[in-house]
């Protein structure tokens, strides 16, 4: 079956760092795939999506890259702020309306 | 804003007692889940729905049952609760017209049972 495999957190970063974080899947159609992220208290909310081979899903600073020959989605950022301390989710939907979730990565920024 | 909401958002219960958590959307979606999220699991699916009386199960439904008798209300009971069902419950709905849509998510439900 479908799975989403993300880097085990947390990840702990400085003000104005590069963030990275890593994202790979297995599905056997031609998935889309998405990035959440569920801030203290709240729901996941999307961040970005892409629904094809190479295509770059883009929003609020944060990019990734549909790779489907490294089966990958990571996640970056080039300068991270303190509000971007969440729990980051990366996401297939492949066939039918049952999405699949990777565990999700905690990311802690300090000023 | 997809017009999703939860009720309660925090209940405390004890074994053995039936609990009911509501969702509810104002937009009339015909994809609606519940999922629960617990530290080291991650979000896990516990019955959906794809219609008015249309319910099918996810992937840890024992000891929940779902209703769906109008499309904007989709309702999740724990029969007798346990201990183990303690979690931080979430209601969502699938937007789009294809199925490769992004999920919406309600702020959640935090349910402990003593």
């Amino acid at each position: 079956g479908d799975s989403v495999t993300q880097m085990e957190g947390p990840v702990t970063l400085s003000e104005e760092a590069f963030l990275t974080i890593n994202c790979t899947y297995t599905a056997t159609g031609y998935p889309s795939l998405f990035w959440y992220v569920q801030y203290p208290g709240e729901g996941l909310q999307l961040l970005l999506k892409a629904t094809k081979a190479d295509d770059k899903g883009s929003n609020k600073g944060f990019e990734a890259t549909y790779r489907k020959e490294t089966t990958s989605f990571h996640l970056e950022k080039g300068s991270v702020q303190v509000s971007d301390s969440a729990v980051y989710f990366c996401a297939l939907s492949d066939r039918g309306y049952i999405p699949t979730f990777g565990r999700g990565t905690s990311l802690i920024v300090h000023p | 804003d997809a017009g999703i909401t939860q009720s309660p958002r925090h209940k405390v219960t004890e074994t053995g007692t039936p609990v009911t958590l509501r969702c509810h959307q104002t937009e009339n979606h015909r994809y609606m889940y519940w999922y629960r999220q617990d530290p080291g699991h991650g979000l896990r699916l516990i019955h959906y729905s794809y219609g008015v009386k249309d319910t099918d199960k996810g992937e840890v439904s024992d000891g929940y049952s779902v209703s769906r008798s109008k499309t904007e209300d989709f309702l999740l009971t724990l029969e007798s609760a346990t201990s183990s069902q303690t979690s931080v419950y979430f209601c969502a709905i699938s937007t789009g017209t294809d199925d490769n849509q992004p999920q919406h998510f309600g702020d959640g439900t935090r349910l402990s049972i003593l």
